[in-house]
């Protein structure tokens, strides 16, 4: 069974880090892009961040921009986002999601999405 | 990175159709055939139901279809069913510099 499973969610104050991860099987991890998708309390979705197949092509919301950054270790199925100098306004549902395999790029579409990990930034 | 635009909410009784829209830009929506549109129940990850403006995934009922024209996307649900109250997004490619971007979203009540 394709999975994807994040960890790495909590309370943290503002200002702070906190490394997400995104570990996977079921699949081939090392074919497909990755991203990470957030969802603040009541509100839609958003991209945040993604990568290609060989973790060497990284794109990034203007919003976490120069904060967050993403990685993958293939050898280990799974993929990171490290989250530094966090703000309120990243409080938020972090889903981790894979390309689909009928699809050309991962924002054209995402098959598999984790059950997602809970980021509060608060004092 | 500007969010689509969704109407916020959309109603119609069992089996009535129901279309929601999403306009982009030239940039996003008009400029690539990669529009996808997922359906998400509360407290769930979403699931992606129509991807490349028109092809709908194995297991996507045909119930639920998709369309473009300029830029604006549009989301067709057909003979609705209780199971279809939820919220749907759209979602584009941005180019290649770019993260995709979503719509904010629209409820869909089965009336």
């Amino acid at each position: 069974e394709v999975q994807l499973l994040e960890s790495g969610g909590g309370l943290v104050q503002p200002g702070g880090s906190l490394r997400l991860s995104c570990a996977a099987s079921g699949f081939t991890f090392s074919s497909f892009a990755m991203g990470w998708v957030r969802q603040a309390p009541g509100k839609g979705l958003e991209w945040v961040s993604a990568l290609n197949a060989g973790g060497t092509t990284t794109y990034y919301a203007d919003s976490v921009k120069g904060r967050f950054t993403i990685s993958r270790d293939n050898s280990k199925n799974t993929m990171y986002l490290q989250m530094n100098s966090l703000r309120s306004e990243d409080t938020a549902v972090y889903y981790c999601g894979k390309r689909a395999p009928y699809c050309t790029t991962i924002f054209s579409g995402v098959d598999v999405w984790g059950q997602g990990t809970t980021v509060t930034v608060s004092s | 990175q500007s969010a689509l635009t969704q109407p916020p909410s959309a109603s119609g009784s069992p089996g009535q159709s129901v279309t929601i829209s999403c306009t982009g830009t030239s940039s996003d929506v008009g400029g690539y055939n990669y529009v996808s549109w997922y359906q998400q129940h509360p407290a769930k990850a979403p699931n992606l139901l129509i991807y490349e403006v028109t092809k709908r995934p194995s297991g996507v009922p045909d119930r639920f279809s998709g369309s473009k024209s300029g830029n604006t996307a549009s989301l067709t649900v057909s003979g609705l069913q209780a199971e279809d109250e939820a919220d749907y997004y759209c979602s584009s490619y941005a180019g290649s510099n770019n993260v995709g971007v979503f719509g904010g979203g629209t409820k869909l009540t089965v009336l």
